[in-house]
């Protein structure tokens, strides 16, 4: 198993749709992240897990729901999204939130809205 | 707040040219300073890191040196592959506003050519 997986790694739906996105990480790490990464823009934190605990969310919009059930699983579920939330969608993960540690990245679900 | 500005791409070489890719940062107190590298239809993969001023992160024969007199952490390879050809980003790890925040440049595209 790689450390950080995500599924779907494309989804296609539509405005009224909901959908969820998966991320298990294998690495044995506490703290887990999802980004938002849009053509020519700099990737977007949007929320930040430690311990199963929320601890950041950037100005998310609430259409965009995150869950953390467990160390290893986060999820991101979706509803009534924007054409513009087309984008790749980036789960990582870390151990502890402290600033030298690297965070590893799954390799992304492709979300388009139709 | 913590930003990272690195050069715009795309950054077209022939095989075996020396790369530079540019990466300034602004930061308040000691950030961390990575490289991470994105394969086409990958996540990130984390490439290099130095924790402290004067600190060289090398792997895979690119290396990075963090220079806090400059504010910079240029990446460079001696000799490219075709296989390098990726998109590179800069990234710190700073405090910012309170919060413990992963900030990253929007990417450089390195294209090598045989």
């Amino acid at each position: 198993e790689t450390g950080v997986t995500q599924t779907p790694r494309h989804l296609v739906m539509g405005m009224t749709n909901k959908k969820s996105l998966k991320c298990e990480q294998h690495l044995g790490h506490n703290a887990m992240y999802w980004y938002k990464q849009s053509a020519k823009k700099p990737l977007e934190l949007m929320f930040v897990y430690s311990l199963e605990e929320r601890v950041e969310n950037n100005s998310v919009p609430s259409r965009f729901s995150p869950e953390c059930p467990n160390s290893s699983h986060l999820f991101l579920h979706l509803h009534t999204l924007q054409p513009e939330d087309s984008a790749l969608y980036l789960c990582a993960s870390s151990q502890g939130t402290g600033l030298n540690q690297p965070q590893h990245f799954g390799d992304g679900t492709r979300l388009s809205i139709l | 707040g913590n930003s990272v500005t690195q050069m715009e791409g795309p950054v077209t070489l022939s095989e075996e040219a020396f790369l530079t890719i540019n990466c300034t940062y602004t930061a308040t107190g000691y950030p961390s300073l990575f490289w991470y590298v994105q394969y086409p239809g990958e996540g990130l993969q984390l490439l290099l890191k130095a924790t402290k001023a004067d600190d060289k992160g090398s792997n895979k024969g690119f290396e990075a040196t963090y220079r806090k007199e400059t504010t910079s952490f240029h990446l460079e390879k001696g000799s490219v592959q075709v296989s390098d050809s990726a998109v590179y980003f800069c990234a710190l790890s700073a405090l910012d506003t309170g919060r413990r925040a992963l900030t990253f440049g929007s990417g450089t595209r390195l294209q090598v050519q045989p």
